[in-house]
């Protein structure tokens, strides 16, 4: 079955750090992996994907990520935060695209507080 | 506004009522999903359309929980005998494959 795990309820990091926020997966086939991020009263917002190619891909608002195979991990970074980036940030996995459709299983989310 | 539209943004009930939510895709996207997330949780997939066709419903949604998408565009999501469990964020979504595109979310409370 499909899972990912987000290790940490909540990062806190000084505005002007680099930050990290951890997210584990687990598919049977080959993944499709997936950072959305969620500020309050607000749908999910799209930032990232792995579907294949280079490890480090990159997003918007100066995100990336990188797909580790053998540590089955995407984990989301970011060079210097901003207090703006706080917000709730879910990591997701699809297992392909069977059928032509990818059904997302999101990890439980990490809430990132930069403080100024 | 192009992105994806939901209807209600909110809505109060009381227990046993039924409710009715409405889903607006990206016009060009022909694959719309549904989500449910609740307090503290991501979201959990609950059904999928492609066109007018819907092609997989998750166990979490019981024989109350019905949803349509007459001609491939919008989506309409029923729950039927809410319950207090069913209070929740619904979130919609919408996809030109593979990223999914969601809307704002109806916040239903059952009371």
């Amino acid at each position: 079955a499909q899972s990912v795990a987000q290790p940490e309820d909540q990062v806190n990091v000084a505005e002007g750090n680099p930050l990290t926020v951890k997210c584990t997966y687990s598919v049977s086939g080959n993944p499709y992996l997936f950072w959305y991020v969620q500020y309050p009263n607000r749908g999910l917002q799209f930032l990232l994907k792995y579907i294949t190619g280079d490890n480090l891909v990159k997003g918007s608002y100066g995100f990336e990520a990188e797909f580790n195979k053998s540590q089955t991990s995407f984990h989301l970074k970011k060079p210097s935060a901003l207090v703006s980036d706080s917000a709730l940030y879910f990591c997701a996995v699809s297992e392909g695209f069977s059928g032509g459709y990818n059904k997302l299983i999101f990890g439980a989310g990490t809430r990132l507080a930069v403080h100024p | 506004d192009t992105g994806v539209s939901q209807d209600p943004r909110h809505k109060i009930t009381k227990r046993g009522q039924n409710v009715t939510f409405r889903c607006d895709p990206i016009s060009e996207h022909n694959r719309l999903y549904w989500y449910r997330q609740t307090l503290g949780q991501g979201p959990e997939f609950l059904t999928y359309f492609q066109n007018e066709a819907q092609l997989e419903k998750s166990r979490l949604l019981s024989d109350r929980f019905s949803a349509e998408r007459p001609k491939g565009s919008f989506s309409t999501l029923e729950i039927q005998r809410t319950e207090q469990g069913d209070s929740a964020m619904y979130l919609c979504a919408s996809s030109l494959p593979p990223e999914q595109f969601f809307g704002p979310g109806t916040r239903l409370t059952v009371l």
